[in-house]
């Protein structure tokens, strides 16, 4: 069963806006949740994380949201790049922090 | 340079054979991480390792074996006992976390193993 769930595989952004990127999760338990940016052929790479005691983390153009009562957090990207077009998986982990649930992905494609 | 390093990138496999998948890490690291990613899933865990000689099974351990002999090094064995072996496999390492300190994971480019 899924914990983590990303409902868009896909999303194509003009270059210059706003990129939303959606993920949700079941397990209330999960308190800290991170972005990883896949590029093909690469190995994911740590983008922005945000713990539970927070609801906003920024980090230059990449804004992560956490909504604890709907069990949904957001990556936000703005202005957009072409160089943004890659993979973007949402994971989450309890307060152990030994396992990692990740979600299936979205591919961004930034239009130039 | 740092990082983490997964040899072979490709690997092929006879049924019934047992294979070896290498990750190696220089970032000092206590834990490591073995994924396996299916088209159309996300990552799912194996096995993980917090310590030297010590690892816990994730979620789909079945038919996957590990060793943890040297803090650097967390091979991965994929069994004649795993039913669907082909997939892209990632081994990821972090500084050991506890509740004070999350810390994210470093990935390396994966191994995609394939079943001739």
């Amino acid at each position: 069963d899924q914990q983590v769930k990303q409902n868009s595989p896909s999303l194509s952004v003009q270059e210059g806006r706003i990129s939303i990127l959606n993920c949700d999760y079941t397990n209330s338990m999960f308190d800290y949740f991170l972005w990883y940016k896949k590029y093909p052929a690469e190995g994911p790479t740590f983008l922005i994380s945000i713990s539970s005691i927070k609801d906003k983390n920024e980090d230059g153009r990449f804004t992560v949201f956490l909504n604890k009562s709907a069990k949904h957090l957001s990556l936000h990207i703005v202005p957009s790049q072409p160089g943004d077009s890659a993979v973007y998986f949402c994971a989450a982990s309890d307060a152990t922090g030994n396992q990692f649930y990740f979600g299936t992905g979205t591919s961004l494609t930034v239009i130039p | 340079d740092g990082g983490i390093t997964q040899s072979p990138k490709y690997l092929f496999r006879k049924e019934g054979q047992n294979v070896t998948l290498s990750c190696e890490q220089n970032l000092n690291h206590d834990a490591m991480y073995w994924y396996r990613q299916d088209p159309g899933q996300g990552l799912r865990l194996i096995y993980y390792s917090q310590i030297v000689n010590d690892f816990q099974k994730g979620d789909i351990a079945e038919g996957y074996s590990v060793s943890r002999e040297k803090k650097e090094s967390f091979p991965l064995t994929v069994t004649s006992a795993q039913k669907n072996p082909t997939a892209f496999y990632l081994c990821a390492s972090s500084t050991a976390g506890d509740i004070y300190s999350n810390q994210p994971q470093h990935f390396g480019d994966g191994t995609r193993l394939s079943i001739l």
